[in-house]
């Protein structure tokens, strides 16, 4: 168990609604990242918070977007849902915004099937 | 643009065998590199790689970076049916947070 936590473990949802995928950072963790892994793409990274303030950026679809909270829990917004956005989300954290020297710890991720 | 390949894509092994992985890779201004295993759900940390040359070791596993031929490996001995996993290797750049390969699918057979 990596202590980040991810809610809900699955989602089942139609073409064009939207959903919100609920991230929880390890305790003491100030930045948190979003991936996509699809089963062609494999692991890819969407976008990172550090303390409330995006970072870094992906290949994030403008339809997507993410925010993180002042007690540091982050949400990914997905709307106009479309087939191919079914994947695996994943939320990572680590201690700092320095990318290069932290190790990112996974949660569980929140498996999104688009009917 | 930053690229991450890894091989092979699968191997199938017996119990007691010697593996390796292999990584290798090409981005800018390169940082580090880490090696995750992926069962049936969360990525978890295996090793993160720095410096050219020092093997990091765990138990059964170990890995090291060439920072000059732009790969690394990972290598796995006596293998055991609880080592079949996805094995990805990700790399941190200028540019983006983590770079992910596609991953290597270990299967170890009794």
């Amino acid at each position: 168990d990596s202590g980040v936590t991810q809610t809900p473990k699955h989602l089942i949802t139609a073409t064009g609604q939207r959903v919100t995928l609920r991230c929880s950072p390890r305790s003491g963790d100030l930045s948190v990242y979003w991936y996509q892994q699809s089963l062609d793409q494999g692991l890819q990274f969407l976008i990172q918070y550090y303390n409330g303030e995006e970072r870094a950026k992906g290949n994030i679809l403008e339809r997507f977007s993410a925010q993180q909270f002042p007690d540091l829990h982050s949400e990914l917004n997905l709307s106009s849902l479309e087939l191919g956005d079914s994947a695996l989300y994943f939320c990572a954290s680590s201690a700092s915004g320095t990318a290069s020297t932290d190790t990112q710890y996974f949660g569980p991720g929140t498996r999104l099937t688009v009917l | 643009e930053d690229k991450v390949v890894q091989s092979p894509l699968s191997l199938v092994v017996h119990e007691g065998d010697t593996v390796t992985l292999n990584c290798s890779y090409e981005v800018t201004n390169f940082r580090s590199l880490l090696w995750y295993k992926q069962e049936k759900k969360a990525p978890t940390f295996l090793f993160m790689l720095t410096s050219s040359g020092i093997e990091k070791k765990s138990g059964r596993l170990s890995s090291i970076l060439d920072k000059k031929e732009l790969f690394s490996i990972l290598n796995i001995t006596a293998t055991q049916t609880g080592d079949s996993a996805v094995y990805l290797c990700a790399v941190y750049s200028g540019n983006t947070p983590l770079v992910f390969g596609k991953g290597t699918r270990l299967s170890v057979i009794a």
